[in-house]
């Protein structure tokens, strides 16, 4: 299996325009989260899916963010619009055992300029 | 606020020597404490865990320590090695719940 994959690995973008990010999961894991990694916060979970449910989203910042999970092989993560606040590396996790088993991906660096 | 926290941000450990990282909670719901591994460039990855029912787990070179009344968590990593250079991340389960609350991470140098 490939891992968890991300894409894209970096973006770049200017304030006021929408970021989508896209990921998907390690074939057979029920479960999805997003996260956001920053030097000040660490690493905050934004939503987790499981069986393409949104199960949790207290941790998504505003309004401005949106994740969805349209079938068990992909999700999205999009913020619109995008601020420079919001730069930072957002990982994608799956697993099949909560919550012993998180595989996280690659990550996708995002500079909001 | 942060329940799960690293108050160092980094350490530095000669190599063979013992590394020691901290993370403390303020939260007694927590049925599960993890550690991840982080290097430059690539996602955390999963390195040990410890059930609250249990004060040690020990994986080859590292062990986790669990202190429930002083709410205290620990990695020791022995002997430490170059290559277990990264950052660390602590993190814990609430009960009931299917997430996990990261700490804000430690940078891990091991130098020759």
């Amino acid at each position: 299996d490939a891992g968890v994959i991300q894409s894209p690995r970096h973006e770049v973008t200017e304030m006021g325009q929408e970021v989508t990010l896209r990921c998907k999961p390690i074939s057979g894991h029920d479960y999805l989260f997003w996260y956001r990694q920053t030097m000040m916060r660490g690493l905050e979970l934004l939503i987790y899916f499981n069986n393409n449910v949104p199960i949790d989203d207290s941790g998504m910042p505003e309004d401005r963010f949106s994740a969805k999970m349209p079938n068990a092989s992909f999700s999205t993560l999009k913020i619109q619009p995008s601020e420079p606040r919001d730069s930072a590396v957002y990982f994608c996790a799956s697993s099949l055992i909560v919550p012993l088993g998180q595989f996280f991906g690659p990550g996708t660096r995002l500079t909001v300029l | 606020d942060q329940q799960v926290k690293q108050n160092s941000p980094s350490l530095s450990v000669q190599e063979g020597r013992i590394s020691i990282l901290n993370c403390d909670y303020t939260n007694s719901m927590f049925d599960y404490f993890l550690w991840y591994k982080k290097y430059p460039a690539e996602g955390p990855t999963f390195l040990i865990s410890i059930s609250s029912i249990k004060d040690k787990n020990e994986d080859g070179r590292f062990t986790v320590f669990l202190n429930k009344s002083a709410k205290h968590l620990s990695l020791h990593i022995v002997p430490s090695q170059p290559g277990d250079s990264a950052v660390y991340f602590c993190a814990a389960r609430p009960y009931n719940t299917d997430k996990l609350i990261f700490g804000t991470g430690t940078r891990l140098q091991v130098f020759p």
